[in-house]
């Protein structure tokens, strides 16, 4: 039972560079969302999907783009990079009952 | 725009004492959510607050909400070096937004 799977776990890359961070989810949950997260800020919404083929912005959703063709993953895309993006970043789900359950992250570093 | 404050944002006590975290929010709501972090790890749900004048409690933690108020609390008692974590509370306004996060209360519980 993996339940949420984030990958890759750790990632270096350089910046303008383009990057995808996986998530996979096999409670097949409707909603799903990308946080990221830094000291001093919490958990920022990115992006979230509301079913399949379903998104929408959330408070801090420049230089990223989402997709969600299965219900089952959402991957989130760095077009390219910047090191601002450095970041540890969440992706959750929820069924119609939340609370929402978290992945155990990818922490992204930028050069 | 939604905001929630949680105060303190950092806190050291000692084992056996008492104390209290607090989460203000700006927005009438009626579903708040508390989490727990540890460093390096994801975010584990600890409670689910879904109506005023809830009251949840799990061995030494005790959360509450008063959506009169807009304030939940996170009761600690007679804490344990084991409860030494990052604690998030979280805010639901409805809708498929996802949740909208304090900036979490770095807890340090010595010996």
């Amino acid at each position: 039972d993996a339940g949420i799977t984030q990958s890759p776990r750790y990632k270096i890359t350089e910046t303008g560079r383009q990057v995808t961070l996986m998530c996979h989810q096999t409670w097949s949950h409707s909603y799903m969302f990308w946080y990221r997260q830094d000291l001093g800020h919490g958990l920022r919404l990115i992006y979230y999907s509301a079913a399949a083929d379903i998104t929408d912005k959330g408070e801090v959703p420049d230089g990223y783009v989402v997709s969600r063709s299965k219900t089952e993953n959402f991957p989130l895309t760095l077009e390219s990079a910047t090191r601002s993006q450095t970041s540890v970043y969440f992706c959750a789900t929820s069924g119609s009952d939340k609370p929402q359950h978290f992945g155990d992250g990818t922490r992204l570093s930028i050069l | 725009e939604l905001k929630v404050e949680q105060n303190p944002l950092f806190l050291s006590m000692q084992e056996g004492k008492n104390y209290t975290i607090y989460c203000n929010y700006s927005t009438t709501s009626d579903r708040l959510y508390w989490y727990r972090q540890d460093p390096g790890k994801s975010l584990e749900s600890l409670f689910v607050l879904l109506s005023n004048g809830a009251v949840k409690q799990e061995g030494r933690l005790m959360a509450s909400l008063d959506t009169k108020a807009r304030l939940s609390t996170l009761h600690i008692t007679a804490a344990v070096h084991d409860l030494s974590a990052t604690y998030f509370c979280a805010v639901d306004i409805g809708g498929a937004d996802g949740l909208t996060f304090g900036k979490g209360t770095h807890l340090i519980i010595q010996p």
